[in-house]
């Protein structure tokens, strides 16, 4: 079965530069989210997206932008970047509505980040 | 302090015995309790979801229970094996009325199956 894709996989950038995380969802999947996993730390949700709009917004950064495209792949934006940006970064998608009445995310396999 | 908080941080034992994780949580109203499996690197993989109104699911050998009164949940891994050697993490949905997105983790508890 078709699972979340992210890309890159591994991301180097310095001080200041700016990168971009791409995330494809599970086809058929209407809503993406991305959190951040700090070394030894839990992951934090940074902000969903549901039918191309924002759904809901965590501790994102203001460097730091994303948007949902017309074929629900989602890309995170982030920009100036600053030595404690330097962490995993999942995407997860879900079904919005479901009969069950939660939705399930299915992470990505994520992108490591490390700024120098 | 965390909403979502997990008992043992770290947990050693051997292989083919049972052992019991333990999650509090203060998030209400919430929707459903999950629990993950992560291992290093890798993305968390959904091992069982409870809504408040569930207190019991199983996955093969994973058990998870969800006390919604004292909000506490365990996850209970039975015969384990190598493989299950990763972090388990406790995850709330608060409710928002609607369809709920975003997702509380909790700290998570290491554990590590040694032959």
């Amino acid at each position: 079965a078709a699972g979340v894709i992210q890309s890159p996989r591994h991301l180097i950038k310095e001080k200041r530069e700016t990168a971009t995380l791409k995330c494809y969802p599970i086809p058929r999947h209407d809503t993406v989210y991305w959190y951040q996993q700090g070394p030894g730390q839990d992951p934090q949700f940074l902000i969903s997206f549901y039918e191309k709009m924002q759904s809901d917004k965590g501790s994102i950064p203001d460097r730091f932008s994303a948007q949902q495209f017309s074929d629900y792949h989602s890309e995170l934006n982030m920009s100036s970047l600053e030595l404690g940006d330097s962490a995993l970064y999942f995407c997860a998608s879900s079904l919005r509505y479901r009969l069950a009445g939660y939705n399930e995310q299915f992470f990505g396999p994520g992108t490591r980040l490390t700024v120098l | 302090k965390n909403q979502v908080e997990q008992s043992p941080q770290s947990l050693i034992i051997l292989e083919g015995k049972n052992c019991t994780l333990q999650c509090n949580y203060t998030v209400s109203p919430f929707s459903n309790l999950r629990w993950y499996k992560q291992d290093t690197g890798r993305g968390p993989v959904s091992l069982t979801i409870m809504t408040f109104s569930e207190n019991t699911k199983s996955n093969g050998r994973y058990t998870a229970t969800l006390d919604a009164d004292t909000k506490q949940s365990s996850l209970h891994i039975t015969a384990s094996q190598l493989s299950d050697s990763a972090s388990y993490i406790c995850v709330v949905s608060p409710n928002y009325g609607g369809a709920t997105n975003k997702l509380i983790f909790g700290t998570g508890t290491l554990l590590a199956v040694q032959p």
